[in-house]
């Protein structure tokens, strides 16, 4: 089945600091991807997403490219703010039957950017 | 425009009780989902509406009953609560391959 691996956090940075969160995927067919952010005490916002190979997301300052050679989706951020602070998910959707795409999330990586 | 509301933002249980989670969505997704986020577990799939009038197993539905009421509303039922259970639940809505959009959470503790 289909699976998503991002790395395990927490992520400390200091506040300008460059931000990468790794995030590899396993899928049977041509799936779309995304960047969920989680803020403390609320639910998943949409950050980015690409549908198809070679697609770059972008949001906020935030990038992902759809690497499809290497089954990759890194978020990167070039200077993280203390407001970045957050819990982000990557995720994957593929289509399932009956009119149905599921998602599949990866285990969420807690970044932590202190001033 | 409110998107995904859920309700109760906060329940505490006992052993054996029952409730059930509300979810109202207004964006006229065709698509309902009902999730639940435990420490270092990441979001895993209860149940599902692909469509009004339908509902399947996600990857942890045991202990767990959905009813799809109409297209705007899908609930999820306890009916017999464990301290297994105790988690946080996000109700999520969409429309076709189209990003999904979560509400804000139940937060639900089980004694």
């Amino acid at each position: 089945g289909d699976s998503v691996t991002q790395m395990e956090g927490p992520v400390t940075l200091s506040e300008e600091a460059f931000l990468t969160i790794n995030c590899t995927y396993t899928a049977t067919g041509y799936p779309s991807l995304f960047w969920y952010v989680q803020y403390p005490g609320e639910g998943l916002q949409l950050l980015l997403k690409a549908t198809k190979a070679d697609d770059k997301g972008s949001n906020k300052g935030f990038e992902a490219t759809y690497r499809k050679e290497t089954t990759s989706f890194h978020l990167e951020k070039g200077s993280v703010q203390v407001s970045d602070s957050a819990v982000y998910f990557c995720a994957l959707s593929e289509y399932s039957g009956a009119g149905s795409y599921q998602l599949t999330f990866g285990k969420g990586t807690k970044l932590s950017v202190i001033p | 425009n409110a998107g995904v509301t859920q309700t109760p933002k906060f329940q505490v249980l006992k052993t054996g009780q029952s409730m059930t989670l509300q979810c109202a969505q207004d964006m006229n997704h065709n698509s309902m989902y009902w999730y639940r986020q435990d420490p270092g577990m990441g979001l895993r799939l209860i149940y599902y509406s692909a469509s009004e009038g339908t509902t399947d197993k996600g990857e942890v539905p045991n202990g767990y009953n959905v009813s799809r009421l109409n297209k705007r509303e899908f609930s999820l039922r306890l009916e017999s609560a464990a301290p297994s259970q105790t988690s946080v639940y996000f109700c999520a809505s969409k429309r076709g391959n189209q990003p999904q959009h979560f509400g804000d959470g139940t937060r639900l503790s089980i004694l």
